[in-house]
């Protein structure tokens, strides 16, 4: 089977910067996703990796370590709209994505 | 339309009774996908479709039914509702399989 893991929870301050940890196991990879999901609402779409190494879109980027199964999401100048849940999805060999709990961010002034 | 729509937004059921969610989109995206969302165990795959006419199965198909009959139109049918199939409901689709997922705005359920 699949296993994500993220955390629960995270606190930052409004400006800072927070860094999302996932580690996954899947049968075969084609691929990490991050979206975010504002509370009652749809995953929106962040970020692919799909190639080791830093993907940078304005204040969000996202890592890929593929022999080690690790990825993060890096937030900078953290904004109160930010506070979201965060979701790590792995793309396995039968391109089915595994999601994450995810992870709750709150930024607070 | 733009994007991709579900129906209806929320829905009470009683248990034992049949329920179609539908979605629709309009992106000519050629894979769409059901999932489920619960607290604490995150969108779980329920079916998909690569392509009009093909279904398959994912995660958690267990009392669940698709059918995708043309590009646009994805139905979700609840043959007969359990309390365990209370859930948030979100359709997606994708250009491809590596693409990203456009998801719907979701579908409320909750089943008495």
């Amino acid at each position: 089977g699949q296993n994500i893991d993220q955390p629960t929870e995270m606190t930052a301050t409004e400006g800072a910067i927070v860094q999302i940890n996932c580690t996954y196991q899947t049968s075969g990879f084609n691929g990490l996703f991050w979206y975010q999901q504002h509370a009652g609402e749809a995953p929106t779409f962040l970020s692919y990796n799909v190639l080791d190494g830093l993907e940078e879109k304005g204040r969000f980027s996202s890592f890929l370590s593929r022999s080690k199964g690790y990825s993060y999401l890096l937030l900078k100048e953290l904004q109160m709209k930010d506070s979201a849940s965060y979701l790590c999805a792995a793309l396995s060999n039968d391109y089915k994505l595994s999601f994450g709990a995810g992870t709750t961010v709150t930024v607070r002034a | 339309i733009a994007g991709i729509t579900q129906a209806p937004t929320s829905q009470i059921l009683a248990a034992g009774r049949r329920m179609t969610l539908r979605c629709t989109q309009d992106m000519r995206h050629n894979a769409m996908y059901w999932y489920r969302q619960d607290l604490g165990l995150g969108l779980r795959l329920i079916h998909y479709s690569n392509t009009a006419g093909t279904t398959g199965k994912g995660e958690v198909p267990d009392g669940y039914s698709v059918s995708r009959a043309n590009t646009d139109d994805f139905p979700l049918t609840l043959a007969s509702a359990v309390p365990s199939q209370t859930s948030v409901y979100f359709c997606a689709s994708s250009d491809s399989e590596t693409a990203e997922q456009f998801f719907g705005p979701g579908t409320r359920l909750t089943v008495l």
